[in-house]
């Protein structure tokens, strides 16, 4: 695998149903990102990791909870979902978060909250 | 804080036609500047970027050059294909020196249809 994965690639869940997101980035970087991507929303940054910590947290509910257990992988967390949080989840990765770096984007997670 | 406004599509083009999509940023200091493209059912990926003013990014006959004075980074190609039909995002990641949090902020994304 090279890149950027997601795992699963379309999730169907019910509100009250508790299931992980999984990213895996295979390019050495530093940085980690999760976005939220909504028909006619713009791109919604969630949440940053540095190093497996956590810099920014975009003021996100916390029925989402991300964890970073080393540089190469990081999980969203879903329990008591709501339908508004049926989107697209992008998972990317960066060499930093500082400078000029550009990020590295996986294919997404098509969520759909019933 | 920062900023990034691009045009509001979709933007329809006939195959070879000339394609320009407006982005204008606002930020402090030199942040870098980024373009990057969605095909459908995948993620973005980068397309081109330009870290100082005046630099010009260019990949697969896309260019757009970075203008300090006008704070602008429009994309443009010369002769479009239908397999440029995509939706376009204009980023910048602020500079290191402009302090504060490195949050990098994306335009609203413009879509291009290309037909044959």
């Amino acid at each position: 695998e090279t890149g950027v994965t997601q795992t699963p690639r379309h999730l169907v869940m019910g509100m009250t149903n508790k299931k992980s997101l999984k990213c895996e980035q295979h390019l050495g970087h530093n940085a980690m990102y999760w976005y939220k991507q909504s028909a006619k929303k713009p791109l919604e940054l969630m949440f940053v990791y540095s190093l497996e910590e956590r810099v920014e947290n975009n003021s996100v509910p916390s029925r989402f909870s991300p964890e970073c257990p080393n540089s190469s992988h990081l999980f969203l967390h879903l329990h008591t979902l709501q339908p508004e949080d049926s989107a697209l989840y992008l998972c990317a990765s960066s060499q930093s978060r500082l400078g000029t770096y550009e990020q590295y984007f996986g294919p997404g997670t098509r969520l759909t909250v019933t | 804080g920062n900023s990034v406004t691009q045009m509001e599509g979709p933007v329809t083009l006939s195959e070879e036609a000339f394609l320009t999509i407006n982005c204008t940023y606002t930020a402090t200091g030199y942040p870098s500047l980024f373009w990057y493209v969605q095909y459908p059912g995948e993620g973005l990926q980068l397309l081109l970027k330009a870290t100082k003013a005046d630099d010009k990014g260019s990949n697969k006959g896309f260019e757009a050059t970075y203008r300090k004075e006008t704070t602008s980074f429009h994309l443009e190609k010369g002769s479009v294909q239908v397999s440029d039909s995509a939706v376009y995002f204009c980023a910048l990641s602020p500079a290191a020196e402009s302090g504060g949090s490195y949050i990098p902020t994306f335009g609203r994304g413009t879509s291009l249809i290309v037909h044959p």
